[in-house]
C-alpha cells in the first residue's frame, strides 16, 4: 500500500507564531490531496483541499510540489482555537498520513 | 442538512464475539468509506462503495470483516470473531461521487465507534 508520511509532532507554538507541516506521498499517480483537521476524540473535518497552483484561505497556505511528492501546510498568526490534529490525505487511493498533533500554548 | 450518522457509539465486546456497526451517510453521497483508526495513528481506509459496489476493498481483512451497502444507501461494517488488535474507532464517512479524472470530495465523517475488544 502506497504510504503518506508526515512527522508527528507534537509541535508546541506559542500564539501569534507561524507554522509549517509537511507530508510526502510515495504513489506517483495520486491526484488529489487534502488537509483534514482532527480534534481529540473527535472525526476528522476537511480544512482545505491542496491544488496544484498552491491556496490560501485565511490564516492557511497549502502547497503542492507534484515533483517532488510533498504537500505542505502553513498556519500564520497560531491561534489557541488551531490546536489539533493536521492529518495530510493523498488519493488515489485514499490513503491518510498519521497526522502532526500542533498544541498552541497562550 | 444532517450530518453521517453512526450507531453504536460505543462496544464493548470479549474477543471471538461478533459486533455490527451502522452507518446512514449524507443524503445523496453516493460514496460511503469506512475506515479504521488505532489511537495515535491516521483512519485507515476498509472500503470504498460507490452506491451498492464497492470500488476498494484491499485493506478489508476479509477472513472476519465484512460489510455491505445493498440499497446504495445505509451501510453494516461486521466483524466475526473480533481480536484484541480491533480495538478501535471506526469511522464511516460519505462524499459526493469523485468528479472529473477520479479527483475526490470532501469527505463528511460521523462521529464514529469506539470498540474495545477484552
Amino acid at each position: 500500500r502506497k504510504e503518506v508520511e508526515q512527522d508527528p509532532g507534537p509541535f508546541n507554538v506559542p500564539e501569534g507564531a507561524t507554522v509549517a507541516f509537511n507530508c510526502t506521498y510515495s504513489n506517483s499517480a495520486s491526484q488529489s490531496f487534502f488537509w483534514y483537521r482532527q480534534d481529540c476524540r473527535k472525526e476528522p473535518k476537511l480544512l482545505m483541499s491542496v491544488y496544484s497552483s498552491g491556496n490560501e484561505d485565511g490564516r492557511f497556505t497549502a502547497q503542492l510540489n507534484r515533483a517532488s511528492q510533498y504537500i505542505s501546510l502553513l498556519i500564520r498568526d497560531s491561534k489557541l482555537s488551531d490546536s489539533a490534529t493536521y492529518l495530510c490525505v493523498a488519493s488515489l487511493p485514499l490513503v491518510f498520513g498519521k497526522g502532526t498533533r500542533l498544541s498552541v500554548i497562550a | 442538512e444532517a450530518g453521517v450518522a453512526q450507531s453504536p457509539r460505543y462496544k464493548i465486546i470479549e474477543k471471538r464475539q461478533s459486533v455490527a456497526f451502522w452507518c446512514n451517510p449524507i443524503s445523496g453521497h453516493a460514496t460511503l468509506y469506512w475506515y479504521q483508526q488505532i489511537l495515535g495513528q491516521g483512519p485507515k481506509l476498509l472500503i470504498q462503495f460507490q452506491n451498492n459496489g464497492v470500488v476498494d476493498d484491499s485493506q478489508l481483512p476479509k477472513d472476519r470483516f465484512s460489510a455491505e451497502r445493498l440499497k446504495g444507501v445505509d451501510s453494516t461494517l461486521k466483524i466475526q470473531p473480533a481480536k484484541l488488535e480491533d480495538s478501535a474507532v471506526y469511522l464511516c464517512a460519505s462524499s459526493s461521487p469523485p468528479g472529473l479524472r477520479g479527483i475526490d470530495n470532501e469527505q463528511f465523517f460521523g462521529p464514529g465507534t469506539r470498540l474495545t475488544v477484552l
